[in-house]
């Protein structure tokens, strides 16, 4: 069975561009994870989708970050435009269950470097 | 509001030495604790968790913790360390709050060497 999934696994881009990651989550899961973590910080939620529907985007830092899962199966994080401060590790987790102790499946995470 | 602090940002071990990485947490209902494993450009494994059942909990690769309320703590340890042990730990807490999902809140991570 193949794991969550992220592309590209790095991304360097210029200040005011615009950068799209994705994310394949396990098959059959419901519930897809957005976090990040910026250099030195600790791992941050950015968002919950359940199916296609944004369950929790509390974590958004701004209106830059734009998320999507279209069909409900994977995910697209959006950065438009994209700014210094947007550096660092998002990763994608994906869970069968809506439980407080469902495991939680990562994946290797998309390194953002905005220079 | 939960919050997590992992004591220790980097932590030295000789092989064969114990590994103790704490972790404590505040949660204001009952949480539900993990704790994850980052091996080098690998994505976040799943070592162990804390779901209210017994307060000692096994994991994969020998690790174990123990959920002490009184303490609001849940270190993680290993009796023996390896060098495959030399990797990035993550603990992290969870409120079930329906429809909200597993909401996971992470302490800042330990990076532990592991010395030959």
């Amino acid at each position: 069975e193949a794991g969550v999934t992220q592309f590209p696994s790095h991304s360097v881009i210029e200040k005011g561009q615009t950068v799209t990651l994705r994310c394949d989550p396990i098959s059959g899961h419901d519930n897809l994870y957005w976090y990040r973590r910026v250099m030195g910080k600790e791992i941050k939620f950015l968002l919950h989708f359940v199916k296609e529907s944004k369950q929790d985007e509390s974590g958004m830092p701004n209106n830059r970050f734009l998320a999507e899962r279209t069909g409900g199966t994977y995910s697209t994080l959006k950065v438009q435009p994209a700014e210094l401060e947007d550096s660092g590790v998002y990763f994608c987790a994906s869970s069968q269950g809506g439980a407080g102790n469902t495991e939680a499946f990562f994946g290797q995470g998309t390194r953002l470097t905005v220079v | 509001a939960q919050s997590v602090t992992q004591l220790g940002s980097h932590v030295s071990v000789s092989e064969g030495a114990l590994v103790l990485l704490r972790c404590n947490y505040s949660s204001s209902v009952p949480p539900y604790l993990f704790w994850y494993v980052q091996y080098p450009n690998q994505g976040l494994q799943l070592l162990l968790k804390y779901t209210s059942a017994a307060t000692l909990v096994k994991g994969i690769n020998g690790f174990e913790a123990e959920f002490k309320k009184s303490e609001t703590s849940f270190h993680l340890t290993k009796p023996s360390a390896h060098m495959s042990d030399a990797a990035e730990y993550f603990c992290a807490v969870s409120e079930y709050v329906k429809a909200a999902g597993n909401k996971l809140t992470f302490g800042g991570g330990t990076r532990v060497l592991v010395k030959p």
